[in-house]
């Protein structure tokens, strides 16, 4: 089975820094997809970012990238220039194979103007 | 882009009553999954279909119950309602063919236990 780990409850920053959201997994499977999404106050989640592991390159959307560490299990976000929109719940999120996502415990974020 | 849709958005139902949550997936996606959140938790897997056929199955209670059908739309039932279900319940889709593993969330149902 899969576990997915999310160490850092709350987490704050100032508008406009950098910020970023740590996460690891444990897992027996060498193909397999890491998945970072964001629920807002709204509470609908909302896909930020996606990695597939048999890519080396680390995943980048827009103001979002990840540093995915393969052989350390290790998936963070990172945040550049944040905004106040970015204020939210962020999960991170294992699957494989079609399979179920299986969702770490969160980080709460707080983007402070 | 059409999304997932989910209905009812809202349910108030009183202990031991029976309830049932609609999906309607993105057109052409032919994966339905369910997830069960609670306050303050993250999202827990309960079940899922491929095809109209389940495909697997996670920590979802006997008295909780769910079909794909024809069209592809899937229903949660659920009875002998008790406090500790009320969450938000999530369907999502998926299309197994665009080999990504994306899931599309839709809104989600909140579920009030009286």
């Amino acid at each position: 089975a899969q576990t997915v780990t999310q160490s850092q409850p709350e987490m704050s920053v100032q508008e406009a820094e950098t910020v970023t959201l740590s996460c690891t997994y444990d897992t027996s499977e060498s193909n397999y997809y890491l998945f970072w999404y964001k629920q807002p106050p709204s509470r609908q989640m909302i896909l930020v970012i996606r990695q597939e592991a048999y890519k080396q390159q680390n995943a980048t959307e827009n103001r979002f990238s990840v540093n995915f560490q393969k052989a350390a299990k290790s998936f963070s976000l990172k945040i550049s220039d944040s905004q106040l929109g970015d204020t939210a719940m962020y999960f991170c999120a294992f699957s494989n194979a079609g399979n179920m996502l299986t969702f770490g415990g969160g980080t709460r974020l707080m983007v402070k103007p | 882009a059409a999304g997932v849709i989910q209905s009812p958005r809202h349910l108030i139902k009183e202990k031991r009553e029976t309830a049932t949550l609609k999906c309607y997936p993105i057109p052409r996606h032919d994966t339905v999954y369910w997830y069960q959140q609670g306050p303050g938790q993250d999202p827990q897997f309960l079940i899922s279909f491929y095809e109209k056929m389940q495909s697997d199955k996670g920590s979802i209670p006997d008295r909780f119950s769910a079909q794909q059908f024809s069209d592809y739309h899937s229903e949660l039932n659920m009875s002998s309602l008790e406090l500790g279900d009320s969450a938000l319940y999530f369907c999502a889709s998926s299309l197994v063919a665009d080999r990504t593993d994306e899931q599309y969330f839709g809104p989600g149902t909140r579920l009030t236990v009286t």
